[in-house]
C-alpha cells in the first residue's frame, strides 16, 4: 500500500521568503510523484511530476522538488513566494508504471503569502 | 484543447435521493478517474474507468457506482444519499500514453451537498 504524509497542514510565509512544504511517502515499489495546487473553488492542477531519471524535478510558476530515495521525501520548494501562490497543495504518489493510475494524496497544506 | 469539464458545478439533495455526475474528459484521453474531496478525509480514489470498462476502485460503498461510455465520457452515481456524502468530487482524464506517464489533468469538480 502507497501512504503520503504531509508534515504541516498550514505554513504562512512572507511575500519574498522561501517556500518549503514537505512530503514524505511510503511506497513498497518505486514511486511516481506529484505536486498539485487547488485554488478555491477549482480543481487541482499539476505543478510537477517526477518518474524516472532527474531527481531534481522543475515545474511551473517557478516551482521545483527533489525525490530523495533514502529520505523517501519530495519536498516542494520555491525560492521567493509571491501572493498569488497563496492556495492549497497536495503530494501524491502512485505505482510507476503500467496501468494502475489510482494517485494516493496526502491531507493537503494550505499555503498563506503574508504582505 | 479544452480541458476536463464536469456538470453539474453545483447540486443540492436530500438524504435518501441519488444523484448522477457527469464527467467529460479532454479530448483523446481514454482514462478517467473519480476522486471525493471532503474536509476530513481530504482526496479518496473512487474509481478508473479506461475503455469502459472499470479497472480500479477505492474503498466506497456500493452506493458509489460509476460508467463510461464509448466516448470516454464518465457518469458517476450515488444513490440512497447521506449526509456524509456532502463533498466536491472530481474527475480526471488521464493520456495513458503507453510510457506509464499517467499524468491526470482534473476538473473543476462537482460540489454536491446534502440536506
Amino acid at each position: 500500500a502507497q501512504s503520503v504524509t504531509q508534515l504541516g497542514s498550514h505554513v504562512s510565509v512572507s511575500e519574498g521568503a522561501l517556500v518549503l512544504l514537505r512530503c514524505n511517502y511510503s511506497s513498497s515499489v518505486p514511486p511516481y510523484l506529484f505536486w498539485y495546487v487547488q485554488y478555491p473553488n477549482q480543481g487541482l492542477q499539476l505543478l510537477l511530476k517526477y518518474t524516472t531519471g532527474a531527481t531534481l524535478v522543475k515545474g511551473i510558476n517557478g516551482f521545483e522538488a527533489e525525490f530523495k530515495k533514502s529520505e523517501t521525501s519530495f519536498h516542494l520548494t520555491k525560492p521567493s513566494a509571491h501572493m498569488s501562490d497563496a492556495a492549497e497543495y497536495f503530494c501524491a504518489v502512485s505505482k510507476g508504471g503500467g496501468s494502475n493510475y489510482k494517485l494516493t494524496f496526502g491531507k493537503g497544506t494550505l499555503l498563506t503569502v503574508n504582505p | 484543447k479544452a480541458g476536463v469539464t464536469q456538470t453539474p458545478r453545483y447540486l443540492i439533495k436530500t438524504r435518501g435521493q441519488q444523484v448522477t455526475l457527469s464527467c467529460s474528459p479532454i479530448s483523446g484521453h481514454r482514462s478517467v478517474s473519480w476522486y471525493q474531496q471532503t474536509p476530513g478525509q481530504g482526496l479518496q480514489f473512487l474509481f478508473e474507468y479506461f475503455s469502459e470498462t472499470q479497472r480500479n476502485k477505492g474503498n466506497f460503498p456500493g452506493r458509489f457506482s460509476g460508467r463510461q461510455f464509448s466516448n470516454s465520457r464518465s457518469e458517476m452515481n450515488v444513490s440512497t444519499l447521506e449526509l456524509g456524502d456532502s463533498a466536491l468530487y472530481l474527475c480526471a482524464s488521464s493520456l495513458l500514453d503507453g510510457r506509464g506517464h499517467n499524468e491526470q489533468f482534473f476538473g473543476p469538480g462537482t460540489r454536491l451537498t446534502v440536506l
